[in-house]
């Protein structure tokens, strides 16, 4: 069964760092993309950031790009984002996914809540 | 950046009617690269259809996509009860964004 866990959500002050983690068991950890997707509350989807396999291409969102930074390390079957400059609009249920195009396993999601 | 515009934006039905939600982007979206989700309350987004058409492995036949370039479509057959949900579109032919959602209720 594929499981994806996230953790390392937390409240943080503006400006603020923080670095999320996500484990994979289940699957062949090495063999996929993996993506972050968040959500704020009460509003939709938003892509965050996608990596692939062996994290020599990444990407991302505009609204993100330049504060966070995605990253994995597949010997430990782990997927990051280290989320830097944080502001209110960050706050949000951080998802972990599976894939790097479209995404067919979701994590259950880990809060980020920036607040002063 | 493709915009992704969904409508309507809630649908009241009641189980066993067919439902046609509807996803257009502001561009052509390259390859039919266009992905839909359910989510239910307090849970994760689920994979319905990805390539626009094709259904992600144990979604119901009563599940159905289609479309190209700036017009896609999400339908479902006959609502059962677990299918009120709000349900998200997503591109992925260039970078990936996602639809505003459209919420079905029970009527």
């Amino acid at each position: 069964e594929v499981q994806l866990v996230e953790s390392g959500g937390s409240v943080v002050r503006p400006g603020g760092s923080l670095r999320l983690s996500c484990t994979g068991s289940g699957f062949t950890f090495d063999d996929f993309g993996m993506s972050w997707v968040r959500q704020a509350p009460g509003k939709g989807l938003e892509w965050v950031s996608s990596i692939n396999w062996n994290g020599g291409i990444t990407s991302y969102g505009d609204s993100v790009k330049g504060r966070f930074t995605i990253s994995r390390d597949n010997a430990k079957k782990s997927l990051f984002l280290q989320m830097n400059r944080l502001g209110a609009e960050d706050t949000a249920l951080y998802f972990c996914a599976r894939g790097e195009l479209y995404f067919d396993y979701w994590g259950q999601g880990i809060p980020v809540t920036v607040s002063s | 950046e493709i915009v992704l515009t969904q409508s309507p934006g809630t649908l009241s039905l009641s189980p066993g009617e067919r439902v046609t939600l509807s996803c257009r982007a502001s561009q052509s979206v390259s390859s039919d690269s266009v992905a839909w989700y359910q989510q239910k309350p307090g849970q994760a987004p689920r994979v319905l259809i990805y390539g626009a058409s094709s259904r992600a492995t144990g979604i119901p036949h009563r599940f159905s996509g289609r479309g190209s370039g700036t017009d896609f479509t999400l339908s479902i057959s006959r609502l059962e009860p677990e299918d009120f949900a709000v349900y998200y579109c997503q591109q992925y032919g260039s970078s990936r964004s996602f639809g505003q959602g459209t919420k079905v209720e029970i009527k």
